[in-house]
C-alpha cells in the first residue's frame, strides 16, 4: 500500500516568511498527526485530527501555526509569521482510530529551515 | 500523559544481541506498550507492540515485565541498518482518542 506522502521535502524560507506543509495519507486512516521534530529531540505532536475535526492541538502555537485537513483526507500545515525557532523536521503520520493496539504510519518529514 | 524512561544511547557490535530497556512505572491496565525507530534522515517506523504477554515478529522480540512497570526491546542479532533511534511509547486513550506522545529514546550505536 502507499504511504505517508508529504511535500515538500525541504524548504529554506526568511523569518516572518510563510510557509505551508502538505500530508496525503494512507487512504482509510482517519487519525492524522501533525509533529515537530527539533534536531536532537523526539517529535512533538503538534495536532491531532480524527477525520476533518480537531481532538488535540494543546501543543499547537496558535498565534503562527494553522492547520486544516478538509474532507478528513489531506491535510495542510502553515506558519505564518516564520521564527528562526520553527527550524524543524514536520512530520505527518495516519492511524486507524479508536484502537490503541495499531500502528501509525509515518511519512518522511519536511526539512524547514528559517534564516 | 503516562511516562517513559529510556537510557539516552547504547552500543553494541554487529551480530549481537541487544537489549533496550524501558520503565514505565504509571503505566494503566489499558495501555499498550508501542516501540518504534528512526533511521537517520527518516520519519520514525512501527517495530513492534504488546499489553501483556512477550510478542514476536520479523523485526523484534518484546519482553513486557510481569507487573508491566517495565519492558525490553531485543533486537536478536544487531545489523548496522539496525543503528536508530528507539522510542518506546505508552499507547493510551485520553478523551476516546488515542495519543502517540514520543519521549527522548535511545540512541543505538552499532559497531562492525
Amino acid at each position: 500500500e502507499a504511504g505517508v506522502a508529504q511535500s515538500p521535502r525541504y524548504k529554506i524560507i526568511e523569518k516572518r516568511q510563510s510557509v505551508a506543509f502538505w500530508c496525503n495519507p494512507i487512504s482509510g486512516h482517519a487519525t492524522l498527526y501533525w509533529y515537530q521534530q527539533i534536531l536532537g529531540q523526539g517529535p512533538k505532536l503538534l495536532i491531532q485530527f480524527q477525520n476533518n475535526g480537531v481532538v488535540d492541538d494543546s501543543q499547537l502555537p496558535k498565534d503562527r501555526f494553522s492547520a486544516e485537513r478538509l474532507k478528513g483526507v489531506d491535510s495542510t500545515l502553515k506558519i505564518q509569521p516564520a521564527k528562526l525557532e520553527d527550524s524543524a523536521v514536520y512530520l505527518c503520520a495516519s492511524s486507524q482510530p479508536f484502537q490503541r493496539n495499531t500502528e501509525a504510519f509515518f511519512g518522511q518529514g519536511t526539512r524547514l529551515t528559517v534564516v | 500523559d503516562a511516562k517513559t524512561t529510556q537510557p539516552n544511547s547504547m552500543e553494541s557490535n554487529e551480530e549481537e544481541p541487544v537489549h533496550l530497556p524501558c520503565n514505565h512505572s504509571t503505566i494503566s491496565g489499558t495501555d499498550y506498550i508501542h516501540w518504534y525507530r528512526q533511521l537517520p534522515s527518516q520519519g520514525p517506523e512501527y517495530v513492534i507492540h504488546g499489553l501483556t504477554s512477550n510478542v514476536n515478529n520479523r523485526m523484534a522480540s518484546l519482553a513486557i515485565a510481569e507487573d508491566r512497570k517495565s519492558s525490553t526491546l531485543i533486537l536478536h542479532r544487531a545489523t548496522l541498518r539496525d543503528a536508530a533511534v528507539y522510542y518506546c511509547i505508552l499507547r493510551e486513550t485520553d478523551t476516546g482518542f488515542q495519543k502517540l506522545v514520543f519521549g527522548t529514546g535511545t540512541r543505538l550505536l552499532v559497531s562492525p
